[in-house]
């Protein structure tokens, strides 16, 4: 099984919504990563986590708020966010961390914020 | 600083043509690299990757990629194209905290 799960497929939500992300692999790897992808643009790193510790956070607003339940879930959780926000958000994983280790990207969520 | 520059952002070619995708890399980045591929409304699939050892690398679907040291480049190359392979191609090479940085993107579309 190759495959990282994401849900919602599509999400709207308001500027004064909740709302959370899922994202889940069974391969076993203990990395995992968001990303940011705004249309016609690669995909921003926001934040990596390795063996289920954050290590890394690009400066991203405390408005997205990451947690690692497990070795196999990463979620997102979004309040008060701003219409810029809207993207489409990628999680990946891989066996772990480093450039020789494949990330394997799940669909993605489309997000709307209204 | 740390770079992936893809001077293409479009490349229109016709079905069977030949293509060539440019991707070059600064020298500050390791020399991991990789070619993405992302289809209208999905993620990222991992096309080909450059680790080490022979410089040509191959991906199962026919498209290649040579790596070049001297001219820090990793361009990729399809004898003949396809409507399917109508796509944004991503250039990436490993950054020096483990990650992916990533080129602008070429949108390469293929007409028939």
């Amino acid at each position: 099984d190759t495959e990282v799960t994401q849900t919602p497929k599509h999400l709207v939500m308001g500027m004064t919504n909740k709302k959370s992300l899922k994202c889940e692999q069974h391969m076993g790897h203990r990395a995992m990563y968001w990303y940011k992808q705004k249309a016609k643009k690669p995909p921003e790193l926001m934040f990596v986590y390795s063996y289920e510790k954050l290590s890394i956070n690009e400066s991203v607003p405390s408005r997205f708020s990451p947690e690692c339940p497990n070795s196999s879930l990463l979620n997102l959780h979004l309040h008060a966010l701003q219409p810029e926000d809207s993207a489409l958000y990628l999680c990946a994983s891989s066996q772990p961390t480093g450039g020789t280790y494949e990330q394997y990207f799940g669909p993605g969520t489309r997000l709307t914020v209204t | 600083a740390q770079s992936v520059t893809q001077l293409d952002s479009q490349v229109p070619v016709f079905e069977e043509a030949p293509v060539e995708l440019r991707c070059n890399y600064s020298s500050s980045v390791s020399v991991y690299l990789f070619w993405y591929v992302q289809y209208p409304n999905q993620g990222l699939q991992l096309l080909l990757k450059y680790l080490s050892g022979s410089t040509l690398v191959e991906s199962i679907n026919g498209f290649e990629a040579e790596f070049n040291k001297s001219q820090t480049s990793f361009h990729l190359r399809k004898p003949s194209v396809h409507i399917s392979d109508t796509a944004e191609y991503f250039c990436a090479a490993e950054g020096s905290q483990g990650n992916l940085i990533f080129g602008k993107g070429t949108k390469l579309s293929v007409k028939p």
